[in-house]
């Protein structure tokens, strides 16, 4: 069975950072590419970032790029989302995806999300 | 970037009752276009990948058609369970977005 864990969210004031991971089990988690999304409270899906199988490849959202940065560990099946410069409007639960692809693709499995708060 | 649209942004219709929803790329995107449900507190959840290719376990009443800039997702009988909000992404390239969604109640 799939299972994908988020943890390392919570509290934090504006400017901080703060370091998402995301546990994988139940797949090949070398061969997949994986991403962030994430959802304000009440608000809409916002992709944030992708990252390829080998981790070779990432790409971000316009409103993370320069402040985010995704990685992943392959031999401990672990994904990772370093947020520096965190604002106000970065608040929101964060879910980690699984793609169908080593490259891109439709997000088949989803996290239960890790709520991160950005707030003085 | 291209960009995603959607609509309605809500909708409210009778059980049994056929649903679309439409959305739209702001460029061609190929079939590379999916579609999610969530519900009310819930995980999102894939329904259609490929544009029309139905996720495993996914009920039949739900099919997705299009290519390139215009898709649809279709419930052919809508159902008290399907209420929920529906959104549809391109992974073409990245940015992988998503469209701003379209809420579907019991009416």
């Amino acid at each position: 069975e799939v299972q994908l864990l988020e943890s390392g969210g919570g509290l934090v004031q504006p400017g901080g950072s703060l370091r998402l991971s995301c546990a994988a089990s139940g797949f090949t988690f070398s061969s997949y590419a994986m991403s962030w999304v994430r959802q304000a409270l009440g608000k809409g899906l916002e992709w944030v970032s992708v990252i390829s199988d080998n981790g070779g490849s990432t790409n971000y959202a316009d409103s993370v790029k320069g402040r985010f940065t995704i990685s992943r560990d392959n031999s401990e099946s672990t994904l990772y989302l370093q947020m520096n410069s965190l604002r106000a409007d970065d608040t929101a639960v964060y879910y980690c995806a699984k793609g169908r692809g080593a490259i891109r693709g439709a997000f088949d499995y989803w996290g239960l999300g890790t709520l991160v708060t950005v707030s003085s | 970037d291209i960009q995603m649209t959607q609509s309605p942004s809500s909708l409210s219709a009778s059980v049994g009752d056929r649903v679309t929803i439409t959305c739209r790329a702001s460029q061609g995107i190929s079939n590379y276009l999916a579609w999610y449900q969530q519900k009310p507190g819930k995980v999102p959840k894939l329904l259609i990948y490929a544009a029309s290719t139905l996720q495993s376990g996914v009920p039949s009443r739900f099919s997705g058609s299009g290519s390139g800039t215009d898709f649809t997702l279709t419930i052919s009988s809508l159902q008290s369970e399907d209420v929920a909000t529906y959104y549809c992404q391109k992974y073409y390239s990245a940015p992988f977005t998503f469209g701003p969604g379209t809420k579907v109640d019991i009416k």
